[in-house]
């Protein structure tokens, strides 16, 4: 059961560009959602992360949305960098589970 | 601060060894956290510890997996009798309890090849 889903195993998009990454959840009693970033070989790097009382978070190039009653988040990169080529994850936990429950990710390449 | 360090960053062994990880989270953290990650899947939480007591462990944690943290700083982790299902990226990650918004910092993993 897969409980978080990024339905788009890769995506490539343009320098300079916006890139966003979606992800869809199935558990309600997710309260609190992150993004990683993997480079090959390298353990996840925190990028960004939203509680589920609010519905946007910035960070520099960095936005995550939250749509709660679609189920539904995504990441927004912009301005797009060559760096940002990466695979993302989606990580969601619920309260009182401490455990983060991760999607298959997505491979993002960005073309110079 | 050096992030959370894990050792061996790989390690092959043969069907039927026993193999030993170590991870030592970030130094104020107490909370740590393994992890597996196979190819072309996100990574699966195996059992995480609060200090030194093991509060939670996945199904996928086998008999022949161990953990301890035994004085709630660094942690092991050993796969006894290795099978070449065990082949994967075994991931360590460490958080803050009690942070308002409580975030796992990753480790750069253990590559394991069970031949």
């Amino acid at each position: 059961d897969q409980q978080v889903k990024q339905n788009s195993p890769s995506l490539s998009v343009q320098e300079g560009r916006i890139s966003i990454l979606n992800c869809d959840y199935t558990n309600s009693m997710f309260d609190y959602f992150l993004w990683y970033k993997k480079y090959p070989a390298e353990g996840p790097t925190f990028l960004i992360s939203i509680s589920s009382i609010k519905d946007k978070n910035e960070d520099g190039r960095f936005t995550v949305f939250l749509n709660k009653s679609a189920k539904h988040l995504s990441l927004h990169i912009v301005p797009s960098q060559p760096g940002d080529s990466a695979v993302y994850f989606c990580a969601a936990s619920a309260p009182g589970n401490e455990k983060l429950t991760f999607g298959t990710g997505t491979r993002l390449t960005i073309i110079p | 601060d050096t992030g959370v360090s894990q050792d061996p960053r790989h390690k092959i062994t043969k069907r039927g060894q026993n193999v030993t990880f170590r991870c030592d989270p970030i130094s104020e953290h107490n909370r740590l956290y393994w992890y597996r990650q196979t190819l072309g899947q996100g990574p699966e939480f195996l059992t995480y510890f609060q200090n030194e007591a093991q509060l939670e462990k996945s199904r996928l944690l086998s008999d022949r997996f161990s953990a301890e943290r035994p004085k709630g700083s660094f942690s092991t982790l050993e796969i006894q009798r290795t099978e070449q299902g065990d082949s994967a990226m075994y991931l360590c990650a460490s958080s803050k309890f009690g942070t308002v918004q409580e975030t796992q910092y990753f480790g750069p993993g253990t590559r394991l090849l069970v031949l």
